[in-house]
This record gives C-alpha cells, structure tokens and sequence, in this order.
C-alpha cells in the first residue's frame, strides 16, 4: 500500500512561473524525500528533509514539511522546461522501505 | 562516480517465462532494494538487501518472484512462470549503508510480457 499522495495530480504551468504540489502521509516519519522522474524511467534524488526540519532549501527547490499535518510541499521557482518531469513524493515506512504517492505530472509551457 | 546501472533496459518475453533482471548498485553502497512500478503509479516495494541477506521481502507479490545478492554487490531479480500482470518497470536502489539514507535509483527495466 502506498502512503503518500501527491496533489495535485497534474499542473501545467508557464516556463518562468512557479509550480507547488503537496504530499500527503499517513503515519509518523524518520524523513520525507522528493523524487523526479523523466519519461517513466529511473528516478532522480531531488532533496530530503528530516522529521526534525521545517524547510530546506536546494537550489530552485524549496521543500516544506509539516509533521503535525503530516503533509510537505515542493516549491519549483522560475520552471523552465526541463523541469517536464512527474514528481513523487515518498516516506520511510520503517527506515528503509519507502513509500511512493502516485505523482503529480508537471508540464511546464514554453 | 558511476551510478546504478540496470540490464537490460527492456525485455520483452512471452506468458510462462523465465526473465532474470540485473541491478550493479553504487560501489560502496551496502544496501540495495528493488521496487516495481505500473503505469501512473509511484514504485512500490519489493525487497531490500543489507549486504548479502534479504532483510525483508515482504513486498515480493508471490513465489514466482526470487531476488539475490550472493556477493553484496549485484542483485538479480528472478521471475518465472511469467504473467501478463507482471508486466512494469522494475527500479533498483541503492544506499550507502540502508536506515534512513538516501536511495539512488537505477535507470529501470521496462518488463512487458506478452
């Protein structure tokens, strides 16, 4: 069973624009991480935030997390086209076994 | 450095099969898992490796799936008597040493059975 979700399912956004999505779990976490994937292929390492962290920063990238909603958010500012990817978000379960929501497909709009 | 590598790329194969799919983690990384994704879906778990031993597979989705790692470097995943609904792309990780550290994915298998 997958325990993250991501919201929303779809966006498409003009290049220059930001683009926010949210990840939704359901039970206590060590760490949150976010992950991109291009064409449904291997998955790219995007930034992880501990349980301990309010927000982290990596580039573009500005993760928030919120253990008291059990919910994050990925920030992308300035999108550019090569940010066209699916973005999961995914929790460990029991320290090593991540849990993957379903995506959310960002289409960035030259 | 070299990152995790995944052979083949694709494979294609015929209901009732036998396929074997190759993962060649991060040198270094002790810690390998393997995970299966549908389509539209995020990946899900199958098993996770801690050196040589499979630590947990409770994620494998019955006995026609076996994976190994009898070095503690490369994995291979084995499926027989394949199914239709077998049919994904098949994503390695690797981790320097497992708990809370972060996963690297390989490129994938894409597994259709026909």
């Amino acid at each position: 069973s997958q325990q993250g979700e991501e919201d929303p399912q779809a966006l498409s956004i003009q290049e220059g624009e930001n683009a926010t999505m949210n990840c939704s779990y359901k039970t206590s976490i060590n760490n949150l991480q976010w992950y991109r994937q291009n064409s449904g292929r291997g998955l790219v390492h995007l930034i992880l935030i501990r349980s301990n962290e309010r927000e982290k920063h990596s580039g573009r990238l500005r993760v928030t997390l919120d253990t008291s909603k059990k919910s994050s958010s990925l920030l992308i500012t300035a999108s550019r086209a090569a940010d066209t990817a699916s973005y999961f978000c995914a929790t460990d379960v029991n320290d090593y076994k991540l849990s993957f929501g379903a995506g959310t497909t960002v289409t960035v709009r030259a | 450095g070299a990152g995790v590598s995944q052979t083949p790329s694709n494979k294609v194969t015929e209901k009732g099969k036998y396929v074997e799919l190759r993962c060649d983690p991060i040198s270094g990384h002790t810690a390998l898992y393997w995970y299966r994704q549908s389509l539209g879906q995020g990946p899900e778990f199958l098993i996770y490796f801690q050196g040589t031993g499979a630590a947990d597979d409770s994620g494998l989705p019955n006995d026609r799936f076996f994976a190994v790692r009898p070095e503690g470097s490369v994995s291979t995943l084995k499926i027989q008597r394949t199914e239709r609904g077998d049919s994904a792309v098949y994503l390695c990780a690797s981790s320097l040493e497992g708990s809370t550290d972060t996963q690297y994915f390989g490129p994938g298998t894409r597994l259709t059975v026909l």
